[in-house]
């Protein structure tokens, strides 16, 4: 059974600082998924990994994926406070048929001015 | 195109009543899947369907059913509502062209008194 950990679950940042979502996943898949969810609104996808090595860069976003060691990251570059929102990863069940995909539990992110 | 929406946006339910949540879609999609959203828990995958007329059970199916009998439309069901399905209700939509990636309606807001 696919199990996906998002950390921290929660994240307090000044403005300008770095700062890095880390998102496991526990068996073998070959897409992973960033969405972003602001209060009391709908998920918004930022990012869509879908092989070993991938990179994507948007603004002060940049998602990268590593399939061998089951691992997804959301870097976060000189953080802003519009970029406060619930931050979540969904990975690809590949055991399963329906191209389903598991959610991590979402990473809070708050930043401070 | 309007993407995907859900109807209604807001509902209150007394223990026992049923009720029905519709999702549409105008991009063609071939998947699609309702999720419900609780604090601290992501997202969990209640029913899909991977076309019209084919249907599966997710991750947390029981007390809710769903039907698709028109490729842009998917249905779910509470048939008894109880407490405990008081929730976000999210539905997506995915197809091949856009590898999969889930495109997600607005939510509705289920309470069950």
């Amino acid at each position: 059974e696919l199990k996906v950990e998002q950390n921290p679950l929660f994240l307090s940042m000044q403005e300008g600082k770095n700062y890095t979502i880390y998102c496991n996943y526990s068996t073998t898949s070959d897409r992973l998924y960033w969405y972003r969810q602001d209060p009391g609104k709908s998920l918004e996808s930022l990012f869509v990994l879908l092989s070993n090595g991938a990179v994507k860069q948007e603004g002060r976003l940049m998602a990268s994926l590593d399939t061998k060691a089951r691992l997804s990251t959301l870097h976060i570059t000189a953080a802003v406070h519009d970029l406060s929102a619930t931050y979540f990863c969904a990975v690809h069940d590949s055991q399963e048929y329906g191209n389903k995909l598991v959610f991590g539990a979402g990473t809070i992110l708050r930043v401070k001015s | 195109n309007a993407g995907v929406t859900q109807t209604p946006k807001f509902r209150v339910l007394k223990t026992g009543q049923s009720m029905t949540l519709l999702c549409a879609q105008d991009m063609n999609h071939e998947y699609m899947y309702w999720y419900r959203q609780d604090p601290g828990m992501g997202l969990r995958l209640i029913h899909y369907s991977v076309g019209e007329g084919t249907t599966a059970k997710g991750e947390v199916p029981d007390g809710y059913n769903v039907s698709r009998l028109k490729k842009q439309n998917f249905l779910l069901g509470l048939e008894s509502a109880a407490p405990s399905q008081t929730s976000v209700y999210f539905c997506a939509s995915s197809t091949v062209i856009s590898f999969y990636e889930q495109y997600f309606g607005p939510g509705t807001r289920l309470t069950v008194t």
